[in-house]
């Protein structure tokens, strides 16, 4: 149980252009989903708490309408890298949580962000 | 701020020898959560162990075990038998309190190798 998934697993894409990542919790309601960025042989570093059915809570430092984040449902989230510059290009995880009194994130397998 | 600090950049244990991570952190809360993940090549974070702060005993999962010390505020991990599957990036991780978004803060990661 308690499976995350993210699609797509790797996207290209052109300099100007958006992309949406999808993180979806497959067994169980997430009231919670997190979003953050791995950089090559670093640490996660949060980017925003997402709460089903309001507004997304950004990190400092994250601009708001770079990164539009939606979480229409308990099971999805999306994050929508808007204007995508090669900076951009990193490795994006998401996570969701059943409820607020649970202990324990459960991690998608992330995807891979290049752009050209 | 809550901050959490892994002092081992690279580790190499022996096959079927035990090794331990390090990790300290730093916090003025009294109940928390605290994790360590393994993240292997493929990039997926997979959780480990859980302890919670108030509870004395050290969490144990098979192989695995932590040496918490509260009051020192160190949280280490014991891998027992390593095996070649052991071999990951491995995340020392602090969850903040519900009141302030229970989000994962994390150290900057240990790399593990296991020589056969």
């Amino acid at each position: 149980g308690a499976v995350v998934s993210q699609h797509p697993s790797w996207v290209i894409c052109k300099s100007g252009t958006s992309v949406k990542i999808e993180c979806r919790s497959l067994d169980f309601q997430a009231t919670t989903m997190f979003w953050y960025r791995q950089f090559p042989k670093q640490s996660l570093m949060l980017m925003a708490t997402s709460n089903e059915g309001s507004k997304a809570t950004y990190e400092q430092g994250v601009e708001k309408d770079k990164f539009l984040i939606n979480h229409a449902s308990l099971t999805l989230s999306t994050l929508t890298v808007t204007s995508a510059h090669p900076e951009d290009s990193s490795f994006y995880i998401c996570s969701a949580q059943p409820g607020l009194n649970t202990d324990t994130q459960y991690f998608g397998p992330g995807t891979r962000l290049t752009v050209l | 701020a809550q901050t959490v600090t892994q002092s081992q950049p690279e580790m190499s244990v022996q096959e079927a020898e035990t090794v331990t991570l390090s990790c300290t952190y730093d916090t003025s809360e009294s109940d928390y959560y605290l994790f360590w993940y393994k993240q292997p090549p493929s990039r997926q974070m997979i959780l480990v162990i859980r302890q919670e702060a108030y509870k004395q005993q050290n969490a144990t999962e098979n192989r695995f075990s932590v040496n918490f010390q509260k009051a020192a505020k160190s949280f280490s991990l014991k891998i027992s038998d390593s095996q070649l599957g052991d071999a990951a990036m491995y995340f020392c991780a602090y969850r903040t309190p519900m009141e302030y978004g229970n989000k994962l803060v994390f150290g900057a990661g240990t790399i593990l190798r296991v020589k056969s």
